[in-house]
């Protein structure tokens, strides 16, 4: 099993700031098969990133997910209000499949 | 457009038997395996297992075989999981997601459905 850690629990920054959060793999990730979702309170996740790079259909262009083998980032450019949120990668390149335990942005 | 209704809410005693549905729209439900997806309250998300609802083969993850059963009724576009005798360890949100494919692509859990909490609870 792959096991996805990511980096920080929690990031606390303002709106405008750029964010980078990271996830980690146990073991190389199958064709870059990693995905990265975000989560709202009482929401289901949604898909941003899939592939490490390719944004999911209506995705702005301020996420950006890159890297290979077991190094991954998303990146935010400019932090907007409807951005705090938590943040899953998840590698489904694999069985099982798993995701990372996620990160918080949270509003400074 | 494409989307996953899942069935409502559901509490429940230990012991009891429970299944939850997930139905497809909007696509050729046929052509995505589906998966669920456990999130446990304030936690993270867990991988349960997947259908390929075109003939109903299942993968499940280790960490959930034997204890629920995933089905599929592709007569009505429908996935189901079920368990057969609940734990109060059960309580959590079950969402089922579909699996994207594009050009023989696979693009991650790509369409959600909303959710269904389950209480577990004497």
């Amino acid at each position: 099993e792959i096991v996805l850690t990511q980096s920080p629990g929690t990031l606390s920054l303002s709106p405008g700031e750029r964010a980078t959060l990271s996830c980690r793999a146990s073991q190389s990730v199958s064709l870059n098969y990693l995905a990265w979702y975000q989560q709202k309170p009482g929401q289901a996740p949604r898909l941003l990133i899939y592939g490490a790079s390719s944004r999911a259909t209506g995705i702005p262009d301020r996420f950006s997910g890159s890297g290979s083998g077991t190094d991954f980032t998303l990146t935010i450019s400019r932090l907007e209000p409807e951005d705090f949120a938590v943040y899953f990668c998840q590698q489904y390149g694999s069985s099982p499949l798993t995701f990372g335990g996620g990160t918080k942005v949270e509003i400074k | 457009e494409v989307q996953l209704v899942q069935s409502g809410a559901e509490v429940k005693k230990p012991g009891e038997s429970l299944r939850i549905s997930c139905q497809g729209s909007g696509y050729s439900f046929m052509n995505n395996w589906i998966s669920w997806v456990r999130q446990m309250p304030g936690k993270g998300l867990e991988w349960m297992g997947r259908i390929d609802p075109s003939d109903s083969y299942i993968n499940y993850c280790p960490s959930f075989q034997g204890h629920v059963t995933i089905s599929a009724d592709k007569s009505i576009n429908t996935v189901y999981l079920q368990w057969s005798s609940l734990k109060a360890s059960d309580t959590a949100i079950y969402y089922c997601a579909r699996h994207g494919l594009y050009s023989e692509i696979l693009t991650g859990l790509d369409s959600w459905g909303q959710g269904t909490l389950v209480t577990v609870s004497s």
